[in-house]
C-alpha cells in the first residue's frame, strides 16, 4: 500500500542547533515534494519545492533533499531559533496525479533555549 | 499576498443538519481545493476544482458535495453532517498545476 512516513514523535532541539525532518515514502512515483510548516489552528505556510529531478535545494536557513532512490526526503533548518518550533508536513505530487497532493502526517519541531 | 478566507473559524452543528462551509481566494488561481485534518491522519483531500461548474473528487468523497459557480469562491457542502464529520477543514487554492498551495486558516467543524 502508499504510504507517506514522518516522524510522528515530536523533535526537540536546542537553539543554534540544525533541525533535520525525515519524509519517506513507499509506493508512490512523486514528480515532485513540498514542504509546509504549519503552526497550532492555522493553515499550512509553503516552505519550499523540489523536483524529481533535483537533488537538493536551499532557500535562507532551510535545504532540502530528495532521494528517489532511497524514497526519502530530508528537510533541515540550520541555526534553529525557538521561532522555527512548529509542525512541518511533506506532501507528494505524483506522476500522472494532476494537481493533487498527497500529505504526511507531519513532524513537530521544538526548538530550546 | 494570496489571501484564502474561510467564512468560520469554529463552527459547532448537529447531527443531521445541513452545513455550509464557504471560501474565498482573491488572486484569480485556477483551482482549489477542500481538505480535512484529524490527528495522526494529516491531511486528506475531500474535493477540488479546477475551473468554475468543474470538479473532482479526492479521496475521501463520501458525505460531501461542493459547488464552484464563481472562480473566487469554493464551498464545501455536507448534506446530512454526522459525528465523524467533526474536524479541522481547510481550503487552499493555486494558480496553475503543480505548483504550491494557499491554504486559509481552517475551520474547526464540531458536530453534536
Amino acid at each position: 500500500s502508499q504510504k507517506i512516513e514522518q516522524n510522528s514523535e515530536a523533535l526537540n532541539i536546542q537553539e543554534g542547533k540544525t533541525a533535520t525532518l525525515t519524509c519517506n515514502y513507499t509506493n508512490y512515483s512523486p514528480a515532485y515534494l513540498q514542504w509546509y510548516r504549519q503552526d497550532p489552528g492555522r493553515g499550512p505556510v509553503f516552505l519550499l519545492l523540489i523536483r524529481e529531478n533535483e537533488k537538493e535545494k536551499r532557500k535562507e536557513r532551510l535545504k532540502v533533499t530528495f532521494d528517489t532512490t532511497l524514497k526519502q526526503s530530508l528537510f533541515h533548518i540550520t541555526a534553529s531559533q525557538p521561532a522555527d518550533s512548529a509542525t512541518y508536513l511533506c506532501a507528494l505530487g505524483l506522476t500522472g496525479g494532476g494537481n493533487k497532493l498527497t500529505f504526511g502526517t507531519g513532524t513537530q519541531l521544538k526548538v530550546e533555549l | 499576498d494570496v489571501k484564502v478566507t474561510q467564512s468560520s473559524r469554529y463552527l459547532v452543528k448537529r447531527t443531521g443538519e445541513k452545513v455550509f462551509l464557504e471560501c474565498v481566494q482573491d488572486m484569480d488561481h485556477e483551482n482549489m481545493f477542500w481538505y480535512r485534518q484529524d490527528p495522526g491522519l494529516g491531511l486528506r483531500l475531500i474535493y477540488f476544482s479546477y475551473d468554475v461548474k468543474m470538479k473532482e473528487k479526492g479521496d475521501i468523497p463520501e458525505g460531501y458535495s461542493v459547488s464552484r459557480e464563481k472562480k473566487e469562491r469554493f464551498s464545501l457542502i455536507l448534506e446530512s453532517a454526522s459525528t465523524n464529520q467533526t474536524s479541522m477543514y481547510l481550503c487552499a487554492s493555486n494558480p496553475t498545476t503543480n505548483e504550491k498551495l494557499f491554504f486559509g486558516s481552517g475551520t474547526q467543524l464540531s458536530v453534536l
